[in-house]
């Protein structure tokens, strides 16, 4: 199972919004509306910010907002803070009945 | 309050073994689909393994199939991870991690997660 494509780095400033693309097959994104998209900050765990593609857990701000079309799932935030910087992983459920992660984008505020 | 603890990490040499251990507290352990989630220095993520709420039904990765097993005991509230034939390329540190949702058998998203174990694999 390759593992889900993520542009590496992608950066913009406090206040504009920023959006970070996650591209797999039919067999996982485009098969299922199971995405997730995690944040990482450095020596960290990872922590969950959006599941089944758009659905916020209780307590993440609404800034972050999920998406998809076809095999290609986004994570968009909006009005970015300077504590929005971190790599952000995606993932997806697959077919072999597995877990499929992207390679993760680091994202800078300028 | 969720808490997830993980141990057992260290310095093995290639083709040991180790077993990691993952208590768990905070919520009905039992109800949760679990998973084991690693990242090698410097690297991404990449799903590991999984397992049901009973222990019924297991799930690995490609790469560690037939080396590695899952398990837990309910009456513990602890997850483990049995790793045999370590390879250079399982160095990485192992979280364990609790599905979102107690209703499926599959953990499809990870709301909390350990704060990891270092498993280093060298001579």
């Amino acid at each position: 199972q390759s593992a889900l494509t993520q542009p590496a780095s992608v950066s913009g400033s406090p206040g504009q919004s920023i959006t970070i693309s996650c591209t797999g097959t039919s067999s996982d994104v485009g098969g299922y509306n199971y995405v997730s998209w995690y944040q990482q900050h450095p020596g960290k765990a990872p922590k969950l910010m959006i599941y089944e593609v758009s659905n916020r857990p209780s307590g993440v701000p609404d800034r972050f907002s999920g998406s998809k079309s076809g095999n290609t799932a986004s994570l968009t935030i909006s009005g970015l803070q300077a504590e929005d910087e971190a790599d952000y992983y995606c993932s997806s459920y697959t077919s072999s009945s597995t877990v499929v992660f992207g390679g993760g984008t680091k994202l800078t505020v300028l | 309050e969720v808490q997830l603890l993980e141990s057992g990490g260290g310095l093995v040499q290639p083709g040991g073994s180790l077993r990691l251990s993952c208590a768990a507290s905070g919520f009905t352990f039992s109800s949760y689909a679990m998973s084991w989630v690693r990242q090698a220095p410097g690297k991404g993520l990449e799903w590991v393994s999984a397992i049901s709420g009973s222990g019924g039904s297991t799930y690995y990765a490609d790469s560690v199939k037939g080396r590695f097993t899952i398990s837990r005991d309910n009456s513990k509230n602890t997850l483990y991870l049995q790793m045999n034939s370590l390879r250079a390329e399982d160095t990485a540190v192992y979280y364990c991690a609790k599905a979102s949702d107690n209703g499926s058998s599959f953990p499809l998203d990870l709301d909390y997660w350990g704060q990891g174990t270092l498993v280093t694999v060298s001579s």
